[in-house]
């Protein structure tokens, strides 16, 4: 186990509507970032927190924000949902920012139809 | 062009057989390499680092070649636990996966 956990499992909205996933990290990873994985798809960076700052995004409209808080929990809101936010959500943490030696853990997803 | 591209898969290869998988990036800035298992419907776990000198783990090896911008796994005496989805990752400020290339051992 990789000490990440993410919820809900699975999440049924309706376009249109709102969502906040949620993910806790391993005690002391300081970094957190999210993916959203699309069916046949590899994970897409959405965008990734260091102590509580955003610290890099992809390429994914402002509808989509994130929050990270001091207990290593953090959440992902999507504002307006369509039927394309339809994915896997992966949050990943690790201890720090270092390129070259950091490794992520991955969480176990969040499952999100939008219908 | 994607930033990373793999091959498209499937691949179905029966016990103890070779398998080789291939990567490319456009990114010459990136500077850590990976590759990740993905099992069906479970997130991706990190298989291996991939090191310019090359490196083993077991029955996987990984190589990646930074003038070509190629980065290459190879699974040798496959079992039918090694079959999943194997991600190529490609980081510089944050991690580049590729779609990823499914595998299939069959007995």
């Amino acid at each position: 186990e990789t000490g990440v956990t993410q919820s809900p499992t699975h999440l049924i909205k309706t376009r249109g509507q709102q969502v906040t996933l949620r993910c806790s990290s391993q005690s002391g990873h300081n970094t957190v970032s999210w993916y959203q994985q699309a069916l046949g798809q590899g994970p897409q960076f959405i965008f990734q927190y260091y102590r509580e700052e955003e610290n890099g995004r992809g390429n994914f409209p402002p509808r989509f924000s994130g929050l990270q808080f001091p207990n290593y929990s953090s959440e992902l809101n999507v504002n307006a949902l369509e039927l394309d936010d339809s994915a896997l959500y992966l949050c990943a943490s690790s201890p720090g920012l270092d390129v070259l030696v950091d490794t992520q853990y991955f969480g176990p997803g969040t499952r999100l139809t939008v219908l | 062009r994607k930033e990373v591209e793999q091959d498209p898969g499937p691949f179905n290869v029966p016990e103890g057989a070779t398998v080789a998988f291939n990567c490319t990036y456009s990114n010459s800035a990136s500077q850590s390499f990976f590759w990740y298992r993905q099992d069906c419907r479970k997130e991706p776990k990190l298989l291996m680092s991939v090191y310019s000198s090359g490196n083993e783990d077991g029955r996987f090896t990984a190589q990646l070649n930074r003038a070509s911008q190629y980065i290459s796994l190879l699974i040798r005496d496959s079992k039918l636990s090694d079959s999943a989805t194997y991600l190529c990752v490609v980081k510089s400020n944050d991690m580049r996966f590729g779609a990823g290339t499914r595998l299939t051992v069959k007995p």
